[in-house]
């Protein structure tokens, strides 16, 4: 079985400071990783993900994460955040031969000015 | 051109209806899906057609039957709408590459249904 756990349903910063969302998996099998960012009334999008090859996985907007198996991690960063970067972040998992991506629950991130 | 697109972006409607929700993907994916989030924002899948068959199928109430006219489409009929269903429904679609698995899923824009 998969699943996925995200620290923190809500998580404030303040404009141009460091933006870390954390992501915990669970997975019997080598994980496929995904970040997707929710703006508001909007459909998700793709942010970045890992499948093999460099646990560095660098993403739009600024965006990155590392997979980090020893730690079962999957952590998404920013250097510096912008107001446009306020919106619900999913992580997700899915592992090769299971056919279904299973999401954590969320963190709604807001900058504060 | 939109890749995976969803219709009506919005729909309310009175307890006891019937509705649809179409969802179709221009990308040539062989794989789409449903999902459905909740007010809590959660992510849950409910179904998974691979080229017209059926692969997932969550624990959801049988008022929920997904149809697959042909690869490309993916549509939702829900019999007996009730105050539960409302929610945001998601469709997504993705492929399946030969020695990496399941691909990426993209999703549609949603659909807002609101059952009153």
């Amino acid at each position: 079985a998969q699943s996925v756990t995200q620290l923190g349903s809500h998580v404030s910063v303040s404009e141009g400071a460091l933006v870390l969302l954390r992501c915990n998996y669970s997975s019997s099998v080598p994980p496929y990783l995904f970040w997707y960012v929710q703006y508001p009334n909007q459909g998700l999008q793709l942010l970045l993900k890992y499948t093999t090859g460099a646990t560095l996985v660098k993403g739009i907007n600024g965006f990155e994460a590392e997979f980090k198996k020893s730690e079962t991690s999957f952590h998404l960063t920013k250097p510096s955040a912008h107001m446009s970067d306020a919106a619900e972040y999913f992580c997700a998992v899915i592992t090769f031969g299971n056919e279904k991506l299973t999401f954590g629950t969320g963190t709604r991130l807001t900058i504060i000015p | 051109d939109t890749a995976v697109s969803q219709t009506p972006k919005y729909l309310v409607t009175q307890m006891g209806n019937d509705k649809s929700i179409k969802c179709e993907q221009n990308l040539g994916h062989d794989t789409m899906y449903w999902y459905k989030q909740d007010s809590k924002k959660f992510l849950k899948i409910m179904f998974s057609y691979n080229n017209k068959e059926l692969i997932i199928n969550e624990t959801v109430p049988n008022r929920f039957s997904p149809k697959s006219p042909d690869k490309a489409h993916l549509n939702l009929h829900i019999n007996s709408l009730e105050l539960g269903d409302s929610a945001v429904y998601f469709c997504a679609s993705s492929q399946v590459r030969e020695r990496e698995g399941r691909d990426t899923q993209y999703f549609g824009p949603g659909t807002r249904l609101t059952v009153l």
